[in-house]
């Protein structure tokens, strides 16, 4: 069974620009979490989805957003991105309550 | 409010040595527990999970944790460590309730391994 698939694997953007990034979640998980991590604030949620219904949420400004599609992938995008949003950005697929991570998308804004 | 204190940022043993990687929870419902491994430039790996099943719980590579719920503890040890297990290393917990979704981390433990 193919595992979480996150693209692009890079990016680099600069200050102003909007970014799109891709979640593909394990086959017949229908959760799919957010996290930002970073060297100083650590791993931090950003939203889940759960049946293309937004179902948590992290404390971060409406910049971040997110969707999810039916077939369970989702999407997150930052509107004009600022330099701190210089990230990893990791998916998590779950089922069960327990989540699998993709490779993420190390995100870079100059 | 959930949270987790990882204790040592750094921690290093020699090869062989035993591998104890401290973490600590704070939970207001019964929690789910877990440890994930980070390996340079890659995504988080499941090493182990607390779902109040066992309180003593194995994992992948030889890793295991035990649940003290006393203690709020859920300590992650190896008998042997090996080179590969250099990593960063990250408890996590989440609310039974909370139907998974919503996972909360610990700063991470950078473990380094000595020949």
């Amino acid at each position: 069974k193919a595992g979480v698939t996150q693209t692009p694997r890079y990016l680099i953007k600069t200050r102003g620009q909007q970014v799109t990034l891709s979640c593909s979640p394990i086959s017949g998980h229908r959760s799919v979490s957010w996290y930002q991590q970073t060297p100083g604030q650590g791993l931090q949620f950003l939203f889940e989805y759960f049946s293309e219904t937004q179902r948590n949420k992290g404390n971060f400004p409406g910049r971040f957003s997110g969707r999810q599609f039916s077939n369970s992938r989702s999407e997150m995008n930052v509107s004009t991105l600022e330099l701190g949003d210089s990230a990893l950005y990791l998916c998590a697929s779950s089922l069960s309550n327990i989540q699998y991570f993709g490779a993420g998308t190390r995100l870079s804004v100059l | 409010a959930q949270s987790v204190t990882q204790l040592g940022s750094h921690v290093s043993v020699s090869e062989g040595a035993l591998v104890l990687l401290r973490c600590n929870y704070s939970s207001s419902v019964p929690p789910y527990l877990f440890w994930y491994v980070q390996y340079p430039n890659q995504g988080l790996q499941l090493l182990l999970k607390y779902t109040s099943a066992a309180t003593l719980v194995k994992g992948i590579n030889g890793f295991e944790a035990e649940f003290k719920k006393s203690e709020t503890s859920f300590h992650l040890t190896k008998p042997s460590a090996h080179m590969s297990d250099a990593a960063e290393y990250f408890c996590a917990v989440s609310a039974v309730l909370d139907q998974g979704g919503k996972l909360i981390f610990g700063q991470g433990t950078e473990l380094s391994v000595k020949p």
